[in-house]
C-alpha cells in the first residue's frame, strides 16, 4: 500500500532555531514530492517540489532534500519565525496514470513560540 | 495570493438540507478537485476534473456530486447533508499535464452539520 509518513506529528521550538522535519514515503513507481505549508483556517501553499533527480531545492529560508533510494525527504527551516508556524504537508506523487497520483502525509503541526 | 476561491468560508447547516460549496479559479486550468480534511488527518480526494463535461469520483467514498460546465467553476453539492459530512472541504486546481504542476488550494469551507 503506497505510504506517506510523518515526523514528528508536532514540534514547538523558539525563535530563531532551527528544525528539521521528515517524511518517509513507499509510493512506486515515484514522480515527485512536495512540500506544503498549511497556515490555520487557509488552504495548503506549495513550498517546493523535487524530480527523482533532485536532491536538493530551496524556497528562501526551507531547504527540502530528497533521497529517492531510501525514499526519503527532509524540510530544513532555517532561523524559525512566527509566521513559520503551521502545519507542513508531504505528498507524493506517483507515475501510474496521467492524472499523477497524489499521496498526502497527515503534516507535523510546527509552533515556533517567541 | 490564491487566484481560487471558495465560499461560504463556514456553513452550519440543519440534517437533510441541500448544500452547494462553491469553487472558482482565474488561472484557466483544466484539472480542478476536491478534498476533504479532517483535523490531524490528511487530505482525501472525493472529486476531481480533467475539464469541462469531465469528472470522476476519488478514493473516498462520497455521497457528494459536482459538476463542471465551466472551466473556472467546479461546484460540489451535497443533496442531503448529514453529521458526518462535517468536515473541511478544500478545492485545488493544477495548470498543466506536467507532473510538475503545483496544486493551487482554495482557503476551504468548514462545514458542519447538526
Amino acid at each position: 500500500k503506497n505510504q506517506v509518513e510523518q515526523s514528528p506529528q508536532s514540534l514547538i521550538i523558539l525563535e530563531g532555531k532551527n528544525c528539521t522535519l521528515q517524511c518517509n514515503y513507499t509510493v512506486s513507481p515515484f514522480s515527485n514530492l512536495r512540500w506544503y505549508k498549511q497556515d490555520t483556517g487557509r488552504g495548503p501553499v506549495s513550498l517546493t517540489i523535487m524530480t527523482f533527480s533532485e536532491n536538493t531545492k530551496s524556497n528562501g529560508r526551507y531547504t527540502a532534500t530528497l533521497d529517492a533510494d531510501t525514499k526519503q525527504s527532509s524540510l530544513h527551516i532555517t532561523a524559525s519565525q512566527l509566521s513559520d508556524s503551521a502545519s507542513y504537508i508531504c505528498v507524493v506523487s506517483d507515475r501510474g496514470s496521467t492524472l499523477g497520483r497524489l499521496y498526502f502525509g497527515r503534516g507535523t503541526q510546527l509552533t515556533v513560540w517567541p | 495570493e490564491a487566484d481560487i476561491y471558495q465560499t461560504p468560508r463556514y456553513l452550519v447547516i440543519g440534517t437533510g438540507k441541500k448544500i452547494t460549496l462553491e469553487c472558482s479559479q482565474t488561472m484557466g486550468h483544466d484539472k480542478m478537485y476536491w478534498y476533504q480534511q479532517d483535523p490531524g488527518m490528511e487530505l482525501h480526494l472525493i472529486h476531481y476534473s480533467y475539464g469541462v463535461n469531465s469528472t470522476e469520483k476519488g478514493d473516498l467514498s462520497s455521497e457528494s456530486t459536482v459538476s463542471r460546465i465551466r472551466t473556472e467553476h467546479f461546484p460540489l453539492t451535497l443533496e442531503s447533508a448529514r453529521p458526518s459530512h462535517t468536515s473541511q472541504y478544500l478545492c485545488a486546481s493544477g495548470g498543466d499535464s506536467s507532473y510538475n504542476s503545483p496544486l493551487h488550494f482554495g482557503n476551504g469551507t468548514r462545514l458542519t452539520v447538526t
